[in-house]
């Protein structure tokens, strides 16, 4: 089993639309969580850090479930423009401190 | 804004060629990593590294060595380069605030 799993999709989705990606991890260990963005042939950006608490960022909604170790990126009111890879991240301390990408999510919104 | 520049954006390399690949940040963080990502296997961690002249094997080092000289520089380097590592390669600098990546170097191994 991977360490961090995704959905790759593609999701293909309406302007307008809302859309969840999930993301599932195996490690109890995990401490902090990321969604980053990656758009063709560009280099992957930090889109939003994930909170036990859950947080907002405008359209963006990350959240946390500890308990069955999953986090949720939720796009609200979907623009061409977030047409994008969404990938992952689960930072682990297990004996010293290991950074996992997921191999992402890809997303296309139609006009 | 943290910046991190990788040298090349393609190359084209021959079998058994020696490759280098730079990467230089100017945050003054200590941690940087070197990444290949391949369709449908995401990121893999190649090396990275804590400090000057530090040097630490990610999941995936075969082939493959780094430098550290200076802690704004980490290169990598291909020994003897081979179709198999026809791939984006991604350098990343990381602090506080997450991960930097370069605009990585797209090389092809002919």
């Amino acid at each position: 089993r991977k360490e961090v799993e995704q959905d790759p999709g593609p999701f293909n989705v309406p302007e307008g639309a809302t859309v969840a990606f999930n993301c599932t991890y195996s490690n109890s260990a995990s401490q902090s969580f990321f969604w980053y963005r990656q758009d063709c042939r560009k280099e992957p950006k930090l889109l939003m850090s994930v909170y036990s608490s859950g947080n907002e960022d405008g359209r963006f909604t990350a959240q946390l479930n500890r308990a069955s170790q999953y986090i949720s990126l939720l796009i609200r009111d979907s623009k061409l423009s977030d047409s994008a890879t969404y990938l992952c991240v689960v930072n682990m301390a297990t004996g010293g401190f290991k950074t996992i990408f997921g191999a992402g999510t890809r997303l296309f919104v139609k006009a | 804004d943290v910046k991190v520049t990788q040298s090349s954006r393609y190359l084209v390399k021959r079998t058994g060629e020696k490759v280098f690949l730079e990467c230089v940040q100017d945050m003054d963080h200590e941690n940087m990593f070197w990444y290949r990502q391949d369709p449908g296997l995401g990121l893999r961690l190649i090396y990275f590294s804590y400090d000057v002249k530090m040097k630490e094997k990610g999941d995936i080092p075969e082939g493959y060595s780094v430098s550290r000289e200076k802690k704004e520089r980490f290169s990598l380097i291909l020994e003897s380069a081979s179709t198999n590592q026809t791939s984006m390669y991604l350098c990343a600098s990381a602090g506080a605030g997450g991960y930097t990546f370069g605009s990585g170097t797209r090389l092809t191994v002919v």
